[in-house]
């Protein structure tokens, strides 16, 4: 069964980096596109962006350049979201999903709590 | 991009039939039908319900459907069980190649 995996909880201090792995299982990765998303204490949900998992270009909401990196590793099913600089503000939950087309998301990660705090 | 407008809350009894909106603009839900909405529980992920507008990925209850009118989307779920409490979000696609997500909706069933 299509299964996506992430890493555990992270406590980090504000301006540290961190690196969230979703990895993949039950399909062939490269099928399908990866997007992330984030959901800070009590709030919505806000869409980081997605990678093709194909060709591994990656493509960014506004208000996630520079600071947020999408990559993957297809050797191991595996998507990364790594974010550097945090700040307090980062604190959220971070979700990667299956899209499984015309940006419809049908299947998530368990979510990577991010706690940014000094 | 600013998120899609969704109403904070609606709430129903049993057995009713509630409407959630979702309004967006020309840019993304008045350009594709590619509309999804989803629900999520307290401490869980979301759950797609609809995609592409109207349609529902398997297993998901033929109580839950879609609709769209011009810039505004649409989620109706009926006969309203105490299960289905929860926060909806709509999502779409939109001209810059990106998603958009709505505001969000806590349905209360009475």
């Amino acid at each position: 069964q299509v299964q996506l995996v992430q890493s555990g909880s992270e406590l980090k201090k504000p301006g540290a980096s961190v690196k969230v792995s979703c990895k993949a299982s039950g399909y062939t990765f490269t099928t399908y596109a990866i997007n992330w998303v984030r959901q800070a204490p009590g709030q919505g949900l806000e869409w980081i962006g997605w990678i093709n998992t194909h060709t591994g270009i990656p493509t960014y909401a506004p208000g996630f350049t520079g600071r947020f990196v999408l990559s993957l590793d297809t050797s191991v099913s595996t998507a990364y979201l790594q974010i550097s600089s945090l700040e307090t503000e980062d604190t959220a939950v971070y979700s990667c999903a299956r899209d499984q087309s015309r940006k419809a998301l049908d299947y998530w990660g368990q979510g990577t709590l991010v706690t940014v705090s000094s | 991009q600013s998120a899609l407008t969704q109403p904070a809350s609606v709430s129903g009894s049993p057995g009713q039939s509630i409407a959630i909106s979702c309004t967006g603009t020309s840019s993304d839900i008045g350009s594709y039908n590619y509309v999804s909405w989803y629900q999520q529980h307290p401490g869980k992920a979301p759950k797609l319900m609809i995609y592409d507008v109207t349609n529902r990925p398997s297993g998901v209850s033929n109580r839950f459907s879609g609709s769209k009118s011009g810039n505004r989307a649409s989620l109706t779920i009926s006969g309203l069980q105490a299960e289905d409490e929860a926060d909806y979000y709509c999502s779409s696609f939109t001209t810059n190649t990106t998603l958009v997500f709505g505001t969000g909706t806590r349905v209360t069933v009475l």
